[in-house]
């Protein structure tokens, strides 16, 4: 398996604008997440599906951002409007369910907002 | 509810030294726990894990025991390289599946 596929890999926008980030899971994994990650803030979950259900979205920071999983093979991770302040290395995960599992990264998507 | 709690960084050590990275955790009934390391560039990869009380996981030279009685999954390392230079996020799973980081100890390993 390729592992967890994200794109794309550097994306710069002017604010204002809109942002859709995507993320192809391990086939088979049940679980996706997403995370943001900046210097300030470490490494937050934004939002956990399970079965391509939300299940926890008390992360996502405002109503400027959405996801969604509409089958078992694709997410996103929509940020409209951008604003400066929501640059970032944003990673997906997947993993199958169960308290033993381990996620498995994607590379990131780093978010620039001019 | 769950939380990780691990040390603050950055740690800097020189080529062969000892290496702990403490880290504490809480939460209820028996989480699994986890330790991840992020190279440069790169997205979390796991490093090691232990599912139950007393076991020892271990991987690189790297070696943590989930301690119960202390709540704690210290990571380890004999002697430590410049490639091991990174950041390091201790994790826990419980019974709702989702994954609790900490907030990660980066370290620096000169030569």
């Amino acid at each position: 398996d390729a592992g967890v596929i994200q794109s794309p890999r550097h994306e710069v926008t002017e604010m204002g604008q809109e942002v859709t980030l995507r993320c192809k899971p391990i086939s088979g994994h049940n679980s996706l997440f997403w995370y943001r990650q900046t210097m300030m803030r470490g490494l937050e979950l934004l939002i956990y599906f399970n079965n391509n259900v939300p299940i926890d979205d008390s992360g996502m920071p405002e109503d400027r951002f959405s996801a969604k999983m509409p089958n078992a093979s694709f997410s996103t991770l929509k940020i409209q409007p951008s604003e400066p302040r929501d640059s970032a290395v944003y990673f997906c995960a997947s993993s199958l369910s169960g308290v033993h599992s381990e996620a498995f990264f994607g590379q990131g998507t780093r978010l620039t907002v001019v | 509810g769950n939380s990780v709690t691990q040390m603050e960084g950055p740690v800097t050590l020189s080529e062969e030294a000892f290496l702990t990275i403490n880290c504490t955790y809480t939460a209820t009934g028996y989480p699994s726990l986890f330790w991840y390391v992020q190279y440069p560039g790169e997205g979390l990869q796991l490093l090691l894990k232990a599912t139950k009380a007393d076991d020892k996981g271990s991987n690189k030279g790297f070696e943590a025991t989930y301690r119960k009685e202390t709540t704690s999954f210290h990571l380890e390392k004999g002697s430590v390289q410049v490639s091991d230079s990174a950041v390091y996020f201790c994790a826990l799973t419980n019974r709702d599946d989702k994954i609790i980081f900490g907030k990660g100890t980066r370290l620096h390993i000169l030569p």
